[in-house]
């Protein structure tokens, strides 16, 4: 493994299921964040971690959940998917989350909620 | 409240120079980030300013006018790679990144 991975790549979902989409980084960075991104909106930040055991809310983070029990893993859970979260889903990663940190994103994980 | 604002699409010619602007506005200030995401990818990291003034890095430069919440990507000598979405963010006094909509870049031959 090399920089940030995510699983799935792509997902279709029935409304009302339970998901959890995973991110691993093997750059032992201490923060990591999760984000969507829609066509004609910015990124939007859903939850964030500056370290292993804490996490923060971040713009939009209704719907979801996260936890972040060691440095590499951070997955985020749609307890009971809505149509309104079918988007493309950015896991990131950043060495201190601090001043002029750099943000190394995953690949991407395109959800479809049905 | 927060916002970045940049254009929608531009379109240039392949050895062109063009300029994508980014006017911002955040709670505190911590630097303004330029990312480039091509289409299905992820963004990648081009150029972080936090003080005035113009960052150059090969092709690529960033200019930052923190007085004017103000930005600029120049991108010299196009290339057809460089198509892509070019996204302003800037970093507010939580450390949290704010994201414009982003800059669809076309270059034609």
């Amino acid at each position: 493994i090399a920089g940030i991975t995510q699983a799935p790549t792509s997902q279709i979902l029935a409304a009302g299921r339970r998901m959890t989409l995973r991110c691993t980084q093997d750059m032992r960075h201490n923060a990591m964040y999760w984000y969507r991104q829609d066509l004609g909106l910015g990124l939007r930040l859903i939850h964030y971690s500056n370290t292993a055991g804490t996490t923060g809310k971040g713009e939009v983070p209704d719907g979801y959940s996260v936890s972040r029990a060691n440095t590499d893993d951070f997955p985020l859970t749609l307890a009971s998917a809505v149509p309104s979260q079918t988007s493309v889903y950015f896991c990131a990663s950043s060495d201190s989350g601090q001043v002029s940190d750099t943000q190394y994103f995953g690949p991407g994980t395109r959800l479809t909620v049905l | 409240g927060q916002n970045i604002d940049q254009p929608t699409e531009m379109t240039a010619t392949e050895g062109a120079i063009v300029q994508i602007n980014c006017t911002y506005q955040t709670s505190g200030f911590n630097g303004l980030f330029w990312y480039q995401q091509h289409a299905g990818e992820a963004p990648t990291f081009l150029s972080y300013n936090v003080l005035d003034g113009l960052e150059e890095k090969g092709r690529f430069s960033s200019f930052l006018s923190r007085s004017k919440g103000y930005s600029y990507l120049l991108l010299k000598e196009l290339q057809m790679k460089d198509s892509a979405s070019y996204l302003c963010a800037g970093m507010d006094s939580n450390y949290q990144l704010i994201w414009g909509a982003g800059t669809k870049l076309i270059i034609k031959p």
